[in-house]
């Protein structure tokens, strides 16, 4: 299996702040990377897929890019509203994996 | 828009069969992909498999405990998982695989339903 590996696994960071959170996958899976946002008690949300293209109705705060193996996910200026647990998907090769997420805190 | 509720039983004994039914609204599931993703604790975010009318595929690490089916003619799909122990206790995805080709994301989810495995 694939395996992606997240970091930080925590993240403190205030109002304002860009943030960049970092996903490296353990063999290259070309653009083959999706980012979902998790808020406590509810599903995950998509909101990045292919690495870097924004799904419809997500802020232009948020950001993707990578190929390969190494791929980050951008917050350019947080809202209160991004305080939540982040996660990256591969969709490469069978079966589809996470990584073990990113929780982001309010500093 | 698309929306997606799963529904079933949040207790099932060790040993049993977990029977988890996601109901679809606001699309017909026929010439879609459709996928059920556990979380727990332990093992976090863990995909579990698909399924559509043409066919699909399950997470080989559950062996082949799982099966996913679909009922067009009640717009849902659901998933069996057998066998199930302590391990299996987690929350319940359903959610609609889209893309093409190897770009596939998920997306809606469901809600999620809790399962716990206990005697």
């Amino acid at each position: 299996d694939i395996q992606m590996t997240q970091s930080p696994p925590s993240l403190s960071a205030s109002v304002g702040d860009r943030v960049t959170i970092t996903c490296r996958a353990s063999q290259s899976i070309g653009s083959y990377v999706n980012w979902y946002q998790q808020k406590p008690g509810k599903a995950p949300k998509l909101l990045i897929y292919t690495a870097s293209s924004l799904q419809s109705g997500v802020p232009p705060r948020f950001s993707g890019s990578g190929s390969g193996t190494d791929f980050t996910l951008t917050i350019s200026s947080l809202q209160p509203e991004d305080f939540a647990a982040y996660y990256c998907q591969q969709s490469f090769f069978s079966p589809y994996t996470f990584g073990l997420g990113t929780k982001l805190e309010i500093k | 828009q698309v929306q997606l509720q799963e529904s079933g039983p949040g207790l099932v004994k060790p040993s049993e069969t977990l029977s988890l039914t996601c109901t679809v609204s606001g699309v017909s599931i026929s010439g879609y992909y459709w996928t059920w993703i556990r979380q727990s604790p332990g093992k976090g975010l863990e995909w579990l498999g698909y399924m559509s009318n043409s066919g699909g595929t399950n997470n080989p690490s559950l062996k082949s405990r799982v099966t996913i089916s679909l009922d067009n003619s009640k717009n849902q799909f659901s998933l069996n998982l057998t066998s199930v122990t302590a391990a299996d206790t987690a929350v319940y995805y359903c959610a609609s695989l889209i893309g093409n080709g190897n770009h596939n994301w998920f997306d809606p989810w469901g809600q999620g339903t809790l399962v716990t495995v206990s005697s």
